[in-house]
Formats: C-alpha cells, sequence, structure tokens
C-alpha cells in the first residue's frame, strides 16, 4: 500500500491566479495521476505523470491550465492556473499499486 | 468512450436498513472493477478489487457482486449505520489503460 501526503487540503482562490497542489507518496512510484471531481460530476482524469517525461494530458486539458512537475518518482504537483469559478473542484492525485491509492484531495473554490 | 453509470445518485436510509446500489461498466474486454468509499476530507478508501464474473467479496457488512457478461456490480450494505454515510465510487480499469474511469458516485446518508 502507499501513503500520499496532498496540500492544501482546501483554499480560496481569486479569479485569474494559480494554485499549486503538491502529492508525496511515501515510496516511490512510476505513475502518478491527477484527477479532478466537479461538482455532480465523476471523478475525471486530468492527467498523468510519468518521473523524467512530460505528463500524458487526457481529452479537454492542456498543460497551458494544469501544468504538472514530477520531479522524482515520489514527488508531484499540479498547478491550476489562471483560475475562474469553473475551476472549484475537489482535484485528487493518485497511484496504482495495483490497486488505486489517494490523497486526502484538495477542495479549490475560485471566487 | 468508456462509461461507468452508477445508481441512485444519492440514498438516505434509516439506521439498521439494508440497502444496495449498481454501478454498469462496458462489459467487452473486462479486466476489472474497484469499489471505493469516500468521507468528505479523507482519501478514498479501496473496498473492493474485483476481477473474475460471478465473483462476490465481503467485509464486514458490506459485500460486492460482479457480472461481467451483463456489465454491472452491485455493492449491498447489511444493516446501515450513521459511520456509512460516504459516496460509494466503482471504478472500471480499462484492459488497455493505466489510469481507472469512475462513476459520479452514489452518496449515502444514514440517520440514526
Amino acid at each position: 500500500s502507499a501513503v500520499i501526503s496532498q496540500k492544501p487540503s482546501r483554499d480560496i482562490c481569486q479569479r485569474g491566479t494559480s494554485l499549486t497542489i503538491q502529492c508525496q507518496v511515501d515510496s516511490q512510484v512510476t505513475m502518478m495521476f491527477w484527477y479532478r471531481q466537479q461538482p455532480g460530476q465523476s471523478l475525471t482524469l486530468i492527467a498523468t505523470a510519468n518521473q523524467g517525461s512530460e505528463a500524458t494530458y487526457e481529452s479537454g486539458f492542456v498543460i497551458d491550465k494544469f501544468p504538472i512537475s514530477r520531479p522524482n518518482l515520489t514527488f508531484s504537483t499540479l498547478t491550476v492556473s489562471n483560475m475562474s469559478p469553473e475551476d472549484s473542484s475537489i482535484y485528487l492525485c493518485s497511484v496504482a499499486d495495483p490497486e488505486a491509492f489517494f490523497g486526502q484531495g484538495t477542495r479549490l473554490t475560485v471566487v | 468512450i468508456l462509461n461507468v453509470e452508477q445508481s441512485p445518485q444519492s440514498l438516505h436510509v434509516q439506521e439498521g436498513d439494508s440497502t444496495n446500489f449498481t454501478c454498469s461498466f462496458p462489459s467487452s474486454n473486462f479486466y476489472a472493477l474497484h469499489w471505493y468509499r469516500w468521507e468528505t476530507a479523507k482519501s478514498p478508501e479501496a473496498l473492493f478489487v474485483m476481477t473474475l464474473n460471478g465473483d462476490e467479496k465481503k467485509k464486514g457488512r458490506i459485500s460486492a457482486t460482479l457480472n461481467t457478461k451483463e456489465g454491472y456490480s452491485y455493492l449491498y450494505i447489511k444493516g446501515s449505520q450513521p459511520e456509512d454515510s460516504a459516496t460509494y465510487l466503482c471504478a472500471y480499469y480499462p484492459p488497455a489503460g493505466t489510469a481507472l474511469i469512475f462513476g459520479k458516485g452514489t452518496t449515502l446518508s444514514v440517520s440514526s
């Protein structure tokens, strides 16, 4: 099993600003996943973060809006850039081992 | 497009009631189905990983069944307790994929 520490747990941000979310895993993992859950919607995969290469983004998500860093096998960040109210969501990082383990989530409200 | 559907969207029961939820998923090229329990402000917690048609798994008062031929899974909670209040997510692991595809979840509220 993997233990993931995610922060911040929640934030309220002004539109037009950016927020960086961090996830630290207690073991080395090849792939980390970033998900978003908008109100009333499914947990939706944003991108897969691999160490040493660019993240792979799902349809509808772009690097300029959601830049991801993966400097080593235990850490990743997701930045939500130039935020608008539509970005208000819960953001989760995850690893698969093979069952999925998750961080505690970041509840973002954009005002 | 791979869709995972869950019903009902939300459910309110009294303490002691038994209840069940449904998850439907693509039945072709099935690989695995996961159930998670997600309480507010906590990490989603893995309940079951189901891979074989006809699988039935149990953890305390919670059990799940799997029908891969028709593409559905049921989650049952026997004698619901207030601490069972949470959102229950099912997630499908596509055979060629690396990340889970989630349903919207069923939010259960149990009142005492």
